[in-house]
């Protein structure tokens, strides 16, 4: 089974400054790793994705996130924000096979960005 | 626009009743998922299918059922609602054959008094 650990649960920053939500995980087996994003009341949205290869991912927005295996970690990261960045930030994490329940997703408890002006 | 629609986005309904939560997809993705959202604890998976009339539980099934008959149509009962199920529903669906991530609905926030 797979867990995730999202270290903060709220993260306030300036507009204009850069931010990293952390993220690491645990799994007994190879895995692929996700960024989600929810804008106040709506659904998930897809940021990034790490497969294999580049530790280095870039997603949309302006966002990247990095493979560390050795710390198992994979952290989000944005050089500036804006205020419209603001947001509640998922990470997730499911087993690198196919078939029936390789393709569930478990989640952490999301980090809250919040960027003030 | 490919999308996962839910059919209700908001909902409030009586302690005791039986309430259908509904999820369709016009993707024609094999995998569907229903899980919950509340403050502080994330997203957790309540029930999911990998294909028509294929169910598997999740992590919280508990109070909860699900109906698939068609590709495209995944539905969340909850036999005899509780205030205690008073929270945001997810519907996500993806496809097989790929590391894809899942494509999410906009969210059904059910009120149970």
């Amino acid at each position: 089974a797979q867990s995730v650990t999202q270290l903060d649960s709220q993260v306030p920053v300036f507009e204009e400054a850069p931010v990293e939500l952390r993220c690491n995980y645990s799994s007994s087996v190879s895995v692929y790793l996700f960024w989600y994003v929810q804008y106040p009341n709506q659904g998930l949205q897809l940021l990034l994705k790490y497969l294999s290869g580049s530790t280095l991912v870039k997603g949309i927005n302006g966002f990247e996130a990095e493979f560390n295996k050795s710390q198992t970690s994979f952290h989000l990261r944005k050089p500036s924000v804006h205020i419209s960045d603001t947001a509640e930030y998922f990470c997730a994490v499911r087993p690198g096979g196919s078939g029936g329940s390789n393709y569930k997703l478990t989640f952490g408890k999301g980090t809250l960005l919040t960027v003030n002006p | 626009d490919v999308k996962v629609t839910q059919s209700s986005r908001y909902l409030v309904k009586r302690t005791g009743e039986k309430v259908f939560l509904e999820c369709v997809q016009d993707m024609d993705h094999e995998n569907m998922f229903w899980y919950r959202q509340d403050p502080g604890l994330g997203l957790r998976l309540i029930y999911f299918s990998y294909d028509v009339k294929m169910k598997e539980k999740g992590d919280i099934p508990e109070g909860y059922s699900v109906s698939r008959e068609k590709k495209e149509r995944f539905s969340l009962i909850l036999e005899s609602a509780s205030t205690n199920q008073t929270s945001m529903y997810l519907c996500a669906s993806s496809t097989v054959g790929g590391p894809y991530g899942y494509t999410f609905g906009s969210g059904t926030r059910l009120t149970v008094v």
